[in-house]
């Protein structure tokens, strides 16, 4: 059965720096897809950036980046530039191969904080 | 904003009572999928409707059930309610049932007392 696993519960960073939150992922499905969600203590989640099991390079979005390591099975999210607004829950979550749904499977999540 | 709207924000309600949980998806989104984040199971994807029809089901308690009309907005209902039930309740809609990134609306809290 498809499993993400967020072993970091909680992280700190010090804004302007960089930090990575690790992700491992189990499947035997050759097709999947990987995303990372930020939610805020508002709740809300926020899609941030999603990598196809096929595509070669590494997905980037603005100062987010997703180093995916196929053979590691894993997807770690990276944060360029921490901003305090960076504060929040983030899960790793991963489509499963059912081309009939999109349904998502999370991790635990890891809460970031970024402090001055 | 993700464009995907759901209602109430927060609801207060009494163990046995039934409620109902509203979703409208993005514009132009044909599936809708129900999520449940508790304490205890973390988030858990609950059912996936296509255009109306019922598309996948996950752990979704038999007291609870959704529909979605041709409107393509979502209803969950939740029934004979229980403390255990208290969590918040994300709606998230997509274009396809696959391949497509899925948006979340910014969920309901359900607290049952």
């Amino acid at each position: 059965a498809q499993k993400i696993t967020q072993t970091q519960p909680g992280m700190f960073v010090q804004e302007k720096e960089a930090v990575t939150l690790d992700c491992t992922y189990d499947t035997s499905d050759q097709s999947y897809g990987l995303f990372w969600y930020k939610q805020p203590s508002s709740g809300e989640m926020i899609f941030l950036i999603y990598q196809g099991s096929y595509d070669e390079q590494n997905a980037t979005e603005g100062r987010y980046s997703l180093n995916f390591q196929k053979a590691r099975k894993s997807a770690n999210l990276v944060i360029s530039a921490s901003q305090l607004g960076d504060s929040a829950m983030y899960f790793c979550a991963m489509r499963e191969g059912n081309y009939n749904t999109d349904k998502l499977i999370f991790g635990t999540g890891t809460r970031l904080q970024v402090f001055p | 904003d993700s464009g995907v709207t759901q209602t109430p924000k927060h609801l207060i309600t009494a163990t046995g009572q039934r409620v109902t949980l509203r979703c409208s998806p993005r514009s132009g989104d044909l599936s809708v999928y129900w999520y449940q984040q508790s304490l205890d199971q973390g988030l858990q994807f609950l059912i996936q409707y296509y255009n109306g029809e019922e598309r996948a089901k996950g752990n979704i308690l038999e007291r609870f059930s959704a529909q979605q009309f041709p409107d393509l907005h979502s209803e969950l209902n939740l029934s004979s309610l229980e403390l255990g039930d208290s969590a918040l309740y994300f709606c998230a809609s997509s274009v396809g049932t696959s391949n497509t990134e899925a948006f979340f609306g910014q969920g309901t809290r359900l607290t049952v007392v």
